[in-house]
């Protein structure tokens, strides 16, 4: 069974510039939730989406978004890029609610934001 | 705690010996927990997972650890291989909040 899978894996903008990120659940799994990783920081939680609805929220700006389509993958979108918002973003899926079940982490998007 | 980046706490043992990886935790509602290895430009990898109502679960040439009266968790690895090289993560979660609480990393080094 494939992993999880994100695209773009590497990604370069400018501030200002806004991103899209993709990521494609294990077949099969319902849950997708994104992480994102710096030094400074380790790994936080940005949120999670379960059947399309979004469950649970970390404490990140509004700039920060994301959706899911009725196939399960998800997207995430950051507007108005500041240089703070470089890091690795990491997305991860579970067969059912992530309170419920273990988490499987895809290979994550560089995100380099100059 | 432990401090991450530059400051990741290191852990440097011999090929062969067993390692012990320790975690500290932040929630005592926390009633689930994970290691996650994570190696260099990839994700990170399920380990090994336990639940609060068990203090020990075995795996492959790993052993977890739980601790709930001093909230600690540990990872011990058998017979560390250079393939073991990497930062492992431990991470909870308790009650309604699905999201993992992560640790801030520990990097082990295998010398061969």
């Amino acid at each position: 069974k494939a992993g999880v899978t994100q695209t773009p894996r590497y990604l370069i903008k400018t501030r200002g510039q806004q991103v899209t990120l993709s990521c494609s659940p294990i077949s099969g799994h319902r849950s997708v939730s994104w992480y994102q990783q710096t030094p400074g920081q380790g790994l936080q939680f940005l949120f999670e989406y379960f059947s399309e609805t979004q469950r649970n929220k970390g404490n990140f700006p509004g700039r920060f978004s994301g959706r899911q389509f009725s196939n399960s993958r998800s997207e995430m979108n950051v507007s108005t890029l500041e240089l703070g918002d470089s890091a690795l973003y990491l997305c991860a899926s579970s067969l059912w609610e992530a309170s419920t079940d273990t988490q499987y982490f895809g290979p994550g998007t560089r995100l380099t934001v100059l | 705690g432990e401090s991450v980046g530059l400051h990741l706490p290191t852990l440097s043992v011999q090929e062969g010996d067993n390692s012990i990886i320790n975690c500290a935790y932040s929630n005592s509602a926390s009633d689930y927990f994970i290691w996650y290895k994570q190696e260099s430009g990839k994700g990170p990898q399920f380990i090994i997972d336990i639940r609060s109502n068990m203090d020990k679960r075995q795996g492959q040439r790993v052993t977890v650890l739980l601790n709930k009266t001093v909230k600690h968790l540990s990872l011990q690895i058998a017979a560390t291989q250079p393939g073991d090289s990497a930062v492992y993560f431990c991470a909870e979660k308790g009650g309604s909040q699905g999201n993992l609480i992560f640790g801030k990393g520990t990097k082990l080094s295998v010398k061969p």
